[in-house]
């Protein structure tokens, strides 16, 4: 069962405007990290946030986290034709262990148009 | 360092055949994780190891088993493919419940 869950499934958008992709999740976390895919290849880390933190940013990332929410929201500035991927969230939840794991969401396909 | 590499890239099965696919990482990570990814489902976590010798099941367990017996090697056999199984199949390794590295991917076709 998905606990990220993806928002739009889809954006299109000319180079150099900004992206935003939004997650929605269901249960309570320890942190939600946010990965790219590339046609063809695997999943990259991008950036994680802690239950604790609010905002991160990495270059040109910028993930935000409202836990009363349950939503996360990755903006990336500046696009680039090379961040046309997929961009998946994922959870870990809160509870502490061996076991924890990540669960994926569906995944938000960005197309950026040079 | 090479990451985390799979073997093989590319597979054709027939339905009810076997086939084992092999994960290795040189990161000496604890975690190891195979995934199956479909369209439309994102991915799903079909069996993981918290260190050498121990494996656990995942969301999609069924149709598969695994081993741990290296601590660099995680293996995902099928021991009756189905064309159910036809998928992209993707290895991972953590230190911890951090982040996660993610191999090229396996592409397998069950006819």
């Amino acid at each position: 069962s998905q606990q990220g869950e993806e928002d739009p499934q889809a954006l299109s958008i000319q180079e150099g405007e900004n992206a935003t992709m939004n997650c929605s999740y269901k249960t309570s976390i320890n942190n939600l990290q946010w990965y790219r895919q590339n046609s063809g290849r695997g999943l990259v880390h991008l950036i994680l946030i802690r239950s604790n933190e609010r905002e991160k940013h990495s270059g040109r990332l910028r993930v935000t986290l409202d836990t009363s929410k349950k939503s996360s929201s990755l903006l990336i500035t500046a696009s680039r034709a090379a961040d046309t991927a997929s961009y998946f969230c994922a959870t870990v939840p809160y509870y502490t262990g061996a076991n924890s794991k990540l669960t994926f969401g569906k995944g938000i396909t960005l197309s950026v148009r040079p | 360092n090479a990451g985390v590499t799979q073997t093989p890239k590319f597979r054709v099965l027939k339905t009810g055949q076997s086939m084992t696919l092999l994960c290795a990482q040189d990161m000496n990570h604890e975690y190891m994780y195979w995934y199956r990814q479909d369209p439309g489902m994102g991915l799903r976590l079909i069996h993981y190891s918290v260190g050498e010798g121990t494996t656990a099941k995942g969301e999609v367990p069924d149709g598969y088993n695994v081993s741990r017996l290296k601590k660099q090697n995680f293996l995902l056999g099928l021991e009756s493919a189905a064309p159910s199984q036809t998928s992209v199949y993707f290895c991972a390794s953590s230190q911890t419940t951090d982040t996660q590295y993610f191999g090229p991917g396996t592409r397998l076709t069950v006819l």
